[in-house]
């Protein structure tokens, strides 16, 4: 039972270079988030998608764009990288709002 | 704008002491979770808590939501190393909002 699956685990990129950071979870939930983890600030929402096909902007969209592929898969794209997006990128789902929240292991994006 | 405070942000202490973690919301939730994150991971769901008053043990560890559901601790008691981490609670507030993150709880517990 593999859960929610990032990929890749680290990333280096030049700065407006574009990346695709890729998430499955395998356990049939409905909802998918994508967070960002910056040291002092937490983690904040940058979109989510409560149900396949729906997505909304969350804390932080700026500079970002998502995919609900299917109800396993949500894509967040950067499409000109910045320094300022260097960070650790965690993708969560979840069964409902409340409940049966599991996150991947992270992406740890360099932005040079 | 929600916002969900952690006290304190950082704590070392030494195996076998007692530690308590706060967390405290500008405005009321309807239920909240706690989580360990380990470096180089992503978050583990410790507990939801949802009842206003409710308390829940698991092992060392006591979480507890206030009566008036704008605040949770989580009490460890005898520390080990292995509880080392970042703990970070997290609120869900109400309507079609995802869950919001505190900032988080740096632990060290020293051998």
């Amino acid at each position: 039972n593999a859960g929610v699956t990032q990929t890749p685990k680290f990333q280096v990129l030049k700065t407006g270079q574009s990346m695709t950071l890729q998430c499955a979870q395998d356990m049939n939930h409905n909802s998918m988030y994508w967070y960002r983890q910056d040291p002092g600030m937490g983690l904040r929402l940058i979109y989510y998608s409560a149900s396949e096909g729906t997505t909304d902007k969350g804390e932080v969209p700026n500079g970002y764009n998502v995919s609900r592929l299917n109800k396993r898969e949500f894509s967040l794209r950067l499409e000109s990288a910045a320094p300022s997006q260097t960070s650790v990128y965690f993708c969560a789902s979840s069964e409902a709002w409340r409940t049966g929240w599991g996150f991947g292991s992270g992406t740890r994006l360099t932005v040079v | 704008t929600q916002l969900l405070e952690q006290s304190p942000q950082f704590l070392s202490i030494q195996e076998g002491e007692n530690l308590t973690v706060y967390c405290n919301s500008s405005s009321v939730f309807s239920s909240l979770q706690w989580y360990r994150q380990e470096p180089g991971e992503g978050p583990v769901l410790l507990v939801t808590v949802v009842t206003g008053g409710e308390v829940k043990k698991l092992k060392r560890l006591t979480f507890q939501f206030g009566d008036a559901r704008k605040d949770s601790s989580l009490h460890i008691t005898a520390a080990q190393p292995g509880d080392t981490g970042l703990y970070l609670c997290a609120a869900y507030y109400s309507g079609n909002t995802p869950l919001v993150f505190g900032k988080g709880t740096r632990l060290s517990v020293i051998a």
